[in-house]
């Protein structure tokens, strides 16, 4: 397997534009997570799906942001109007719960995006 | 509110040490905790597991412990290298079942000299 695969890696755009993240989960994971990366804030999770339903949002810092999952291997965070303030490291992971049912994280590489 | 801090944002420390990282936690009652390793430009590898029931784990030259009544954990590199250079994340889950995030601490940047 590829691993989960994320896109674009490297996102630059103006204050006010709409940006798109993608993610593909590994196949046969049935979680899959957002998360976004400051140096400030460290890790925070924006988003989890279970079976492709979002099962807490309450992560997701405004109504600029929204997560959607339409089918098991596909996924997608956009944020629009974007802000400065949303430059960041986004990261997507996906997991099958194994022992004692614990979710063990697979991270894709990230998404960094610089909103000028 | 539930908290989780690791104890330095950076560790340095001499080639064949033991380097020892340190996650506390407050308002929490975690089910099991993780480490994570993460390298610059990437994103997180997972390391090991540890259980509330569990005291201790070991993996390789890794070793992580659990202490629910300091509501602590600590991580362990024994014969540390340089390759052993990165940033480790903990990582709690308020849930036994399959079901709850992951909430991770900010991280401690190991750098192992030669």
């Amino acid at each position: 397997d590829a691993g989960v695969i994320q896109s674009p890696r490297h996102e630059v755009t103006e204050m006010g534009q709409e940006v798109t993240l993608r993610c593909k989960p590994i196949s046969g994971h049935d979680y899959l997570f957002w998360y976004r990366q400051t140096m400030m804030r460290g890790l925070e999770l924006l988003i989890y799906f279970n079976n492709n339903v979002p099962i807490d949002d309450s992560g997701m810092p405004e109504d600029r942001f929204s997560a959607k999952m339409p089918n098991a291997s596909f996924s997608t965070l956009k944020i629009q109007p974007s802000e400065p303030r949303d430059s960041a490291v986004y990261f997507c992971a996906s997991s099958k719960p194994g022992e004692a049912g614990a979710n063990v994280l697979t991270f894709g590489a990230g998404s960094r995006l610089t909103v000028l | 509110s539930q908290k989780i801090e690791q104890n330095s944002e950076a560790l340095n420390i001499q080639e064949g040490k033991t380097a020892t990282l340190t996650c506390n936690y407050t308002n929490y009652s975690p089910a099991y905790l993780q480490w994570y390793r993460q390298d610059p430009g990437r994103g997180p590898v997972f390391l090991l597991l540890i259980r509330e029931n569990e005291k201790e784990k070991r993996k390789e030259r890794l070793k992580v412990t659990f202490d629910t009544t300091l509501k602590q954990s600590l991580f362990h590199i024994t014969a540390s290298q340089p390759a052993d250079s990165a940033t480790y994340l903990c990582a709690f889950s308020n849930y036994g079942g399959s079901q709850g995030n992951l909430i991770f601490g900010k991280g401690t940047k190991l750098s192992v000299k030669p």
